[in-house]
């Protein structure tokens, strides 16, 4: 079974810096996609962005961005220029890529980003 | 394009009543996942459905749960009867490789708040 491992509960950056969340992951899989949601206060679960796993380059949307590491089973995301609006949790996801769109997602535990002034 | 719609978005009940969760995929989707979010557990699978038929539903807690997805477009999880413990946020989701902006890609709707008590 896969895991999905977000080490730092909780994280703090100042408004226009850059902020960087760690996740790792276990599988024995060779393709699989991961993910990276935002959970604002609102609860909404909102993609930010995904990377498939047989792609080397690191996927980017707008000020979020991965550093996608496939040996090292690590898939970070770095947040550039936090706005106030980034705060919120983020949770980690993993999904399989056999079973086509059937497939599960497993989250990791989350990191609780605050964007302080 | 509609999101995924959940309704209610908040119910509170007491103990030993029916509950109903309700969920309109996105149109086109093929696949429909309930997940369950809580402090302890995090966010779990409860079931999933690909063109309607369950194929996983081992996340389902107990008999008490069930769910149903009579066609492409509506599905129900139900609760009977309820428990304080069953509290939570209740998620739907739906992906498909022919609707949404990126294929394969979970859509989340803005979850149920049960309250039990």
């Amino acid at each position: 079974a896969q895991t999905v491992t977000q080490s730092q509960p909780e994280m703090s950056v100042q408004e226009a810096e850059t902020v960087t969340l760690s996740c790792t992951y276990d599988t024995s899989e060779s393709d699989y996609y991961l993910f990276w949601y935002k959970q604002p206060p609102s609860r909404q679960m909102i993609l930010v962005i995904r990377q498939e796993a047989y792609k080397q380059q690191n996927a980017t949307e707008n000020r979020f961005s991965v550093n996608f590491q496939k040996a090292a089973k690590s898939f970070s995301l770095k947040i550039s220029d936090s706005q106030l609006g980034d705060a919120a949790m983020y949770f980690c996801a993993y999904r399989s890529a056999y079973t086509g769109t059937a497939s599960k997602l497993t989250f990791g535990t989350g990191t609780r980003l605050q964007v302080t002034l | 394009d509609a999101g995924v719609i959940q309704s209610p978005r908040h119910e509170v009940t007491e103990m030993g009543q029916e509950v109903t969760l309700r969920c309109k995929p996105i149109s086109g989707h093929n696949s429909l996942f309930w997940y369950r979010q809580t402090m302890m557990r995090g966010l779990e699978l409860l079931i999933y459905f690909n063109n309607n038929v369950p194929i996983d539903d081992s996340g389902m807690p107990e008999d008490r749960f069930s769910a149903k997805m009579p066609n492409a477009s509506f599905s129900t999880l139900k609760i009977q009867p309820s428990e304080p413990r069953d509290s939570a946020v209740y998620f739907c989701a739906s992906s498909g490789s022919s609707g949404g902006p990126i294929r394969d890609t979970q859509y989340f709707g803005p979850g149920t708040r049960l309250t039990v008590l």
